[in-house]
């Protein structure tokens, strides 16, 4: 399985863009990058997810590099609650199963 | 819609007993997954079901774990013999399984946390 690497945590002011870049530099060609963050107490809260192409949604985006070794998650204008530990996850793509493998994550912490 | 629910939200028991904890997943997803998140740990896979398929246990850490999921909906994660090690937040996913299998997004419930004394 690929493992992902990621700053344990990061600070960003609030109303600017947050930028957390994540390691996975053993990702197979087949295997997704999957982004989760988990506020304080809450469950995990899917935020996007790319193969080689980078996304966009209402949420963020996600820069993947030319060579998918590593990623970023871009948090464009941040706010408060997106104080969070934010997940960097490769899928497991062998077998039947779509299980997620969590590593630390970094912790977001968003400053007035 | 109504997201992953699961119950009891908070279970206090004394080390030795047995506790069952209950998840129901979105309508008409077919996957389900239970994890489990230690106190400053981060999220760890217990274990995996895909419709009618035999489930992927790999991720228990004792046979005093268990798992079943009636009629593809509800699922009940047990623990018998209660040890204060097993006092964690266990979290219930489930996702549509769409085609494709890095495409599916798993979406979760807010967990129970059990604490073991």
């Amino acid at each position: 399985d690929a493992k992902t690497t990621q700053p344990p945590s990061m600070d960003c002011a609030e109303g600017r863009a947050a930028n957390l870049p994540c390691n996975h530099s053993t990702i197979s060609g087949n295997e997704y990058v999957y982004w989760y963050r988990q506020i304080h107490s809450q469950g995990p809260q899917y935020i996007i997810h790319g193969l080689k192409n980078n996304e966009t949604n209402e949420m963020a985006s996600l820069i993947i590099t030319e060579d998918r070794k590593s990623s970023t998650l871009i948090l464009p204008h941040a706010t408060l609650r997106d104080t969070a530990v934010y997940y960097c996850i490769v899928r497991v793509a062998s077998g039947n199963t779509g299980k997620l493998i969590f590593g630390q994550g970094t912790t977001l912490q968003v400053k007035p | 819609g109504a997201g992953v629910s699961q119950s009891p939200s908070n279970k206090v028991t004394e080390k030795g007993k047995d506790v069952e904890l209950r998840c129901d997943p979105i309508s008409g997803h077919t996957a389900l997954y239970w994890y489990r998140q230690s106190l400053g740990q981060g999220l760890e896979f217990l274990i995996y079901f895909q419709g009618n398929s035999a489930p992927d246990k790999s991720g228990l850490p004792s046979d005093r774990f268990s798992a079943e999921r009636t009629g593809g909906s509800v699922s009940t994660l047990t623990i018998q013999r209660t040890q204060q090690e097993d006092s964690a937040v266990y979290l219930c996913a489930s996702s549509p399984r769409l085609t494709g299998a890095g495409t599916d997004t798993q979406y979760f419930g807010p967990g129970t946390r059990l604490t073991v004394l």
